[in-house]
This record gives structure tokens, sequence and C-alpha cells, in this order.
């Protein structure tokens, strides 16, 4: 079985701030299968970052994802009121087929 | 493309509940589709998978021989038949569109309380 790590748990930090979100799998994945999510309260989570790297439609470029084999990060450069969330990692094609992490909740300091 | 859940509610323990999801805007029949739960304050859980034309489905372990998804293509829905529920299949259940590994589709959920 897959299992995705996800640190720190929580981060507080200011708007304006970096945010470094990390996820770290149990067994290399694919880099083809990591994606990102952000889950605000009440909602569904929405697709950020697809293939570790590709942003998905409409995500503005202060996301940005890297990484490969068992470490992957995503990276929001410019914190905006709108990004205080929770985001997940997700992996498809292991055992079982999806997993994600536990998410990390990026919350105003 | 949207999806809406459908079916939630209060059931025993022990009970029976079935889940529905109603899909529009792409060609349902093209697409693999996922349940995917989240329990009241906690993260998201996978818990099945079915693929474009039933051939294949997937299960967590967490629900295997408990729960099985279908699916009707020719009325673009999905559905999960949820048996012998337990407490902590408590939670709000969202259908999902998986593309290519990613799921870029969710619903906005159904909540299903398992309580006596």
């Amino acid at each position: 079985e897959i299992v995705l790590t996800q640190s720190p748990g929580t981060l507080s930090l200011s708007p304006g701030e970096r945010a470094t979100l990390s996820c770290r799998a149990s067994q290399s994945v694919s880099s083809s299968y990591l994606a990102w999510y952000q889950q605000k309260p009440g909602q569904a989570p929405r697709l950020l970052i697809y293939g570790a790297s590709n942003r998905a439609a409409g995500i503005p470029d202060r996301f940005s994802g890297s990484g490969s084999g068992t470490d992957f990060t995503l990276t929001i450069s410019r914190l905006e009121t709108e990004d205080f969330a929770v985001y997940y990692c997700q992996q498809f094609g292991g055992s079982p087929i999806i997993t994600f992490g536990p998410g990390t909740k990026v919350d105003i300091k | 493309v949207q999806l809406v859940e459908s079916g939630g509610g209060l059931v025993q323990p022990g009970g029976s509940l079935r889940l529905s999801c109603a899909a529009s805007g792409f060609t349902f029949s093209s697409w693999g589709m996922n349940w995917v739960r989240q329990a009241p304050g906690k993260g998201l859980e996978w818990i099945s998978y079915i693929s474009s034309t039933s051939g294949t489905m997937h299960y967590a372990d967490s629900v295997k021989g408990r729960f099985t998804i279908s699916r009707d293509n020719a009325d673009s829905s999905l559905y999960l038949q949820m048996n012998s529920l337990r407490d902590e299949d408590t939670a709000v259940y969202f259908c999902a569109r998986l593309l290519a590994g990613k799921i870029d589709y969710w619903g906005q959920g159904t909540l299903v309380t398992v309580s006596s």
C-alpha cells in the first residue's frame, strides 16, 4: 500500500508570504500521477496541480508543484487571503489505486 | 460539467443506503468515475472506482464486501450501494470524475450519517 505523508500538518503564515508544503510517499510514485487539491470549508476539493508540476485550468501561477519519486512539493509563492485552506496530495496507480495524504492546513498567522 | 449527488441521510448501524450521482455536461460513458468520502473534520478517503464500461471496479479495504459501485451510461448516472453500514461510514460522499489519474471534477457531496 502506498501511504502519503504530508508536512507540516498546519502552516501558519501571513498574506504575501511563501508557503512550502511537502508530500512524501512510502514508495515511488509516477510523477504523471501525483496531484494536489485545495479544499475550503464546506466545499468540494479543487484540482490545483496534476502530473506533479502542471497547473490545472484557471489556477493562478503563484501555485507551483515539483518533485519526483517519493518527494513532492507544492509551493504558493505569495499567499493571497483566498489561499488559506487545506491542501491534499493524491497518487494514482498504486495499491489502493488512489490514495490521499492527510492534508496540510494553511492558516492565517 | 456537473455532478450532483443524492440519496444521503440518516441510517441506523447495519442498515443500507443507495447513493446516486447525476452527471451532465460531458460524455459520461467515456470516463472512469469514483466515490470519495470525508468524515466530519477529517481528510479525504477514496473508496471506489468504476471504469467507463463497468469492466473494472476497485474498492478500498474499508468498504470491500459491503459497498458496490455501479453505473448506468444510458442515464449518465453513478451509484453506490452501501450495506452493513457502520458508525465510521458517517461522512460526506463525493462523486468524482477521473482523468489520467487525477480527479478533475467533484460533486458537492451528500451527507451520510450512521447512528442509532
